[in-house]
């Protein structure tokens, strides 16, 4: 059984960072880009950031790059989002969810990021 | 930059209704569009990929439909577990993915 499973969320002040790590099972994990993606109180779901399965290749949204970096492990099945330099607007539920050649075809529960002073 | 418009922005419909759901993109994606249904409190579910084909465990009644710019999201008898904010995503530039606005499906 495929299962996502995402850590890591909490609250911190602007400016703060913060590290979300994901650990997935059931699946060949290497052979997925994993890839963030968040939603924020009353908004819709917005793409975060993508890693390629060898993850060597990165891909990242306008609105964080330059500020929060993807990495994944494959020796033990973990994607991390570092979050750095937060501002309030990236407050939101983060998902982790891999595609091959299916789209997110699986989520995670997501994990809640605060940014409040 | 690839922008997703959906509409409409809300729709009210009652059970057993038919439901069709719209999203354009602001230039040609081919048939890379999939749309996924969001209820609150839970994850994200895919329910159509490659703008027509059904995702795993998606009852029939789901349809989807459209190329190029314009996509359709079909429901053919809407049941009550189906009211949830609808979302199409593009994927052309794989792994870089759009998302559009979405439609609340809400009750009438």
């Amino acid at each position: 059984e495929v299962q996502l499973s995402e850590s890591g969320g909490g609250m911190v002040q602007p400016g703060g960072s913060l590290r979300l790590s994901c650990t997935a099972s059931g699946f060949i994990f290497r052979s997925y880009a994993m890839s963030w993606v968040r939603q924020a109180p009353g908004k819709g779901l917005e793409w975060v950031a993508a890693v390629a399965g060898g993850g060597s290749l990165t891909y990242y949204a306008d609105s964080v790059k330059g500020r929060f970096t993807i990495s994944r492990d494959n020796s033990m099945n973990t994607v991390s989002l570092q979050l750095n330099s937060l501002r309030v607007e990236d407050a939101a539920i983060y998902y982790c969810t891999r595609s091959g050649g299916v789209p997110f075809d699986y989520w995670g529960q997501g994990t809640l990021v605060t940014v409040s002073s | 930059e690839i922008v997703l418009t959906q509409s409409p922005a809300t729709l009210s419909v009652s059970p057993g209704e038919r439901v069709t759901l719209s999203c354009r993109a602001s230039q040609s994606v081919g048939g890379d569009v999939a749309w996924y249904q969001h209820k609150s409190g839970q994850s994200p579910r895919l329910l159509i990929y490659g703008a027509s084909t059904r995702a795993t465990g998606i009852p029939a009644r789901f349809g989807g439909s459209g190329s190029g710019t314009e996509f359709t999201l079909t429901i053919s008898s809407l049941q009550s577990e189906d009211f949830a904010v609808y979302y199409c995503q593009e994927y052309i530039n794989w792994p870089v993915f759009t998302f559009g606005p979405g439609t609340t499906v809400d009750l009438k």
